[in-house]
């Protein structure tokens, strides 16, 4: 069975500019997360989603991140424009119930923004 | 505040050195404590659920245990593949709440 994908696996761009990472969850799998983790910290929760509906974006900062999840199956995450604080790990995971069951997270993105 | 602090930060031990991870969480209405395993430019990888204090799990060289206050991974007789960084998460109301990690590094 694949597991979580994540494209692209790394990048590197200028402030201001707008960047997209998109995730292809498990097959089956109703709740898809993205995360962003800081190097030597734990990952933080930025938009949860049940199928199509965003269950949990409190911490999505809205007036640069946007995220969908069209037909409920894989995701796009955008940043526009992005900011040199934005240099971060973005993982993706999902889970075959809701509300934090066992999750599977992909490889991640390495953004770098300079 | 919901929080979630382990400790130590860093831990190098000698192959075959056991040891344990600490993970202590104050949260309300605790729902589960979860163990991952994340190893460099990769993903958490699931290990453990503990749902109630007392429970334990066991995977290879790995235990996992629940108190009230604080979950331990107890890591026995450990080989150089053991090296990773260990992640804990409390899941309060839904919302799952992680710790910094704990970087282990097993010297052959």
């Amino acid at each position: 069975e694949a597991g979580v994908v994540q494209s692209p696996r790394y990048k590197i761009i200028e402030k201001k500019q707008p960047v997209a990472f998109w995730c292809n969850p498990i097959s089956g799998h109703n709740t898809l997360y993205w995360y962003r983790q800081n190097l030597g910290q734990g990952p933080e929760l930025l938009i949860r989603y049940e199928n199509e509906e965003a269950v949990d974006d409190s911490q999505l900062p809205k007036d640069r991140f946007s995220a969908e999840r069209l037909k409920g199956v894989d995701s796009t995450l955008k940043i526009q424009p992005a900011e040199l604080g934005d240099s971060a790990v973005y993982l993706c995971a999902s889970s075959p119930q809701g509300e934090n069951y066992e999750q599977y997270f992909g490889p991640g993105t390495r953004l770098t923004v300079t | 505040e919901d929080q979630v602090t382990q400790s130590p930060e860093a831990l190098r031990l000698q192959e075959g050195e056991s040891s344990s991870l600490n993970c202590s969480y104050t949260v309300s209405g605790l729902r589960g404590l979860f163990w991952y395993r994340q190893d460099p430019g990769k993903g958490p990888e699931f290990l453990f659920t503990l749902y109630s204090a007392g429970e334990e799990k066991e995977k290879e060289r790995l235990k996992a245990t629940l108190t009230k206050k604080e979950s331990f991974l107890h890591i026995t007789a450990p080989k150089p593949e053991d090296s990773a960084t260990y992640l804990c998460a409390a899941d309060s109301n839904y919302q799952l709440i992680w710790g910094a990690g704990t970087k282990l590094i097993i010297k052959p």
